[in-house]
């Protein structure tokens, strides 16, 4: 138990829906992030907010788009996705994003998604 | 691009000390070296950063060579759950989204009864 949890584990959608991958952390963070892991390929950051302010989009399709309401929730919506996002999407927080923190990231378990 | 270079696996016996190697030829001297694991369907998990001196902590050490272009992450006794993927990242502790982590491909660390 990291203290972020990501909801749902699971999710199965089709190219046409749209859906939204939810993470929330408890461990008092002011930075929280998305990570994309495909199948054989290193994680790759996608997102950054820091103090509720978005500080990195790594030049990812508008098909993804984050929210972050508060410090301690993080969204990611989803739509018109295509079969090459099937992947592991991760959530993490730390105190502080980029150099003002620690490099100390706490990671959820992760949602398995999956595009038909 | 990630600035290590890792062996893609590893094998080490249970209870013995497992020695994951990292280079990092090309480190500025402001540029940490951190360790990650990622246990198979689990997110990745801290171990242990450092700069120049060697650090210990309950989990395992790191040895940064005294020119830090290189560092051996050490498990002092492995066991079946160290079975996992193991990434050496050097990060930048100041300057923006320098900071952020941006993960290679690891070492597959298989620890064999």
């Amino acid at each position: 138990e990291t203290g972020v949890t990501q909801t749902p584990r699971h999710l199965v959608m089709g190219m046409t829906n749209k859906k939204s991958l939810k993470c929330e952390q408890h461990l008092g963070h002011n930075a929280m992030y998305w990570y994309k892991q495909s199948a054989k390929k290193p994680l790759e950051l996608m997102f950054v907010y820091n103090f509720k302010e978005q500080t990195e989009n790594n030049s990812v399709p508008s098909r993804f788009s984050p929210e972050c309401p508060n410090s301690s929730h993080l969204f990611l919506h989803l739509h018109t996705l295509q079969p090459e996002d099937s992947a592991l999407y991760l959530c993490a927080s730390s105190r502080a994003g980029g150099t003002l923190g620690t490099g100390e990231l706490f990671f959820g378990e992760g949602s398995r998604l999956t595009v038909l | 691009d990630a600035k290590t270079t890792q062996p893609p696996s590893m094998d080490c016996a249970e209870g013995r000390a497992a020695n994951l190697p990292c280079n990092h030829s090309t480190i500025s001297g402001n540029e940490y070296v951190y360790w990650y694991r990622q246990i198979h369907s689990q997110g990745p998990q801290y171990i242990i950063h450092g700069l120049k001196n060697n650090e210990t902590n309950e989990m395992a050490s790191l040895i940064i060579t005294e020119d830090r272009k290189s560092s051996t992450l050490i498990l002092p006794h492995a066991t079946l759950r160290d079975t996992a993927v193991y990434y050496c990242i050097v990060r930048l502790n100041y300057g923006g989204s320098q900071g952020n982590l941006i993960f290679g491909k690891g070492t597959k660390l298989s620890v064999k009864p």
